[in-house]
């Protein structure tokens, strides 16, 4: 069966310091995988999404990066966090032609 | 872009009550989805719809694309319904493009017991 792992759950980090959050698939190949972004009061903004290794593609303009190092790996990271960087960060894949889309644990990112 | 809305935005209600979350869209879409969103933040897929109904235990899911419109009922509720309720939609790209999602705020619930 198809799962999604994202970690970890929690993260406090201090301003400046840098960030990586993992996000690895099971069971598929070839998936598109996406990241989302919840701040305080809105609703979760497509970050980044790619179709395939080293495929990037930015929603919006920002203090992070992400990058898909193998099929079924999507990082997102930063060199030095910001205050606004804090919020709530989903990773999901599906696979391509398909409407389903399958949804990671999230992690809430505290910069302090 | 395609524009999201749910209603209410917080709902607090007694322990079986009948509960309704609406969302509505602006542009056609290829499916839609109803997640909950946990305390802790952790969120689960409940529904993905493209058309008609869906059901799952006690949770209910329609949707009408002529009225760019869905609905989650909750039947019987209970105290561990407490959650964030989040529409969310795909739209239609011919295209391709970012063909992510695009999420409503979600409508905050609260169950008495």
């Amino acid at each position: 069966s198809q799962t999604i792992h994202q970690w970890p759950a929690t993260l406090v980090q201090p301003v400046g310091s840098p960030l990586s959050l993992e996000c690895t698939v099971e069971g598929t190949s070839n998936p598109n995988l996406y990241w989302y972004r919840q701040a305080a009061g809105r609703g979760l903004q497509l970050l980044f999404y790619s179709v395939g290794i080293g495929q990037i593609s930015s929603e919006v303009p920002q203090n992070l990066s992400a990058s898909r190092p193998q099929d079924r790996q999507f990082i997102l990271s930063s060199k030095k966090l910001l205050l606004s960087d804090s919020g709530f960060y989903l990773c999901a894949w599906r696979v391509p032609g398909l409407l389903e889309a399958f949804f990671g644990q999230g992690t809430r990112l505290t910069v302090v | 872009k395609n524009e999201v809305e749910q209603s209410p935005q917080n709902l607090t209600a007694q322990e079986g009550e009948f509960i309704t979350i609406n969302c509505s869209y602006s542009v056609g879409i290829s499916a839609l989805h109803w997640l909950q969103q946990h305390p802790g933040g952790g969120i689960v897929s409940l529904f993905m719809l493209s058309s008609g109904k869906k059901k799952h235990g006690r949770l209910i899911a329609t949707i009408n694309i002529q009225e760019k419109h869905s609905s989650l009922h909750i039947t019987a509720s209970h105290p561990r319904d407490s959650a964030v309720y989040i529409c969310a939609v795909r739209s239609y790209h011919p295209g391709g493009g970012a063909d992510g999602l695009t999420f409503g705020k979600g409508t905050h619930l609260i169950i008495q017991p």
